[in-house]
């Protein structure tokens, strides 16, 4: 089993669309969570650190449930500018990122 | 504030020769930390340093590859002797790191590599 399981997708919406998409990960000695952001042939950027008590950042909404060991992202009114990959990171209790393999998101006009 | 600074940012070559990434990390960052992408396996961690010095290389994949941090602003990855299977992007991060309970890596453009 994956350190850090993510749904590849692709997720295709429309423009205005509300998406989630939902990771999961295994070690329950993890103690920090990340969203980062990747552009085609670009490097990961940090997107949003995760709160246990869930964290807002404009249209970007984290969740936590370390009870299920589940981190969430919600993004509204999705624009073009977000097509991208969104990685999933955990940071474990040896202080190591460990990343998700990221779901595609492709925003249409 | 330049960034992580990594070359080449394309690297081909044949198997078997030996193949030198370098990077210059964030000037006042303490860490520094190679990663792998690859379509099959995502993003590995293979090394990271603190302060210079090797902390945890369980990620290198075989006594092939190999990391050097000689000062706080720079770092070498070497792969001797290059295989096909090691053709991924190579990325180099560095951080701040103040606290242990969160910091954020900065990534560098990455090195394409190919091996023929």
């Amino acid at each position: 089993r994956k350190e850090v399981e993510q749904d590849p997708g692709p997720f295709n919406v429309p423009e205005g669309a509300t998406v989630a998409f939902n990771c999961t990960y295994s070690n329950s000695a993890s103690q920090s969570f990340f969203w980062y952001r990747q552009d085609c042939r670009k490097e990961p950027k940090l997107l949003m650190s995760v709160y246990s008590s869930g964290n807002e950042d404009g249209r970007f909404t984290a969740q936590l449930n370390r009870a299920s060991q589940y981190i969430s992202l919600l993004i509204r009114d999705s624009k073009l500018s977000d097509s991208a990959t969104y990685l999933c990171v955990v940071r474990d209790n040896t202080g190591k990122l460990i990343f998700g393999q990221g779901t595609t998101l492709q925003v249409k006009p | 504030d330049a960034g992580v600074i990594q070359s080449p940012r394309h690297e081909v070559t044949e198997m078997g020769q030996e193949v030198t990434l370098r990077c210059k990390p964030i000037s006042g960052h303490n860490s520094l930390f190679w990663y792998r992408q690859t379509m099959m396996r995502g993003l590995e961690l293979l090394i990271y340093f603190n302060n210079n010095v090797p902390i945890d290389d369980s990620g290198m994949p075989e006594d092939r590859f190999s990391a050097k941090m000689p000062n706080a602003s720079f770092s070498t990855l070497k792969i001797q002797p290059s295989e096909p299977r090691d053709s991924a992007v190579y990325f180099c991060a560095s951080s701040l790191v103040r606290q242990v309970a969160s910091y954020e890596q900065y990534f560098g453009p990455g090195t394409r590599l190919t091996v023929t």
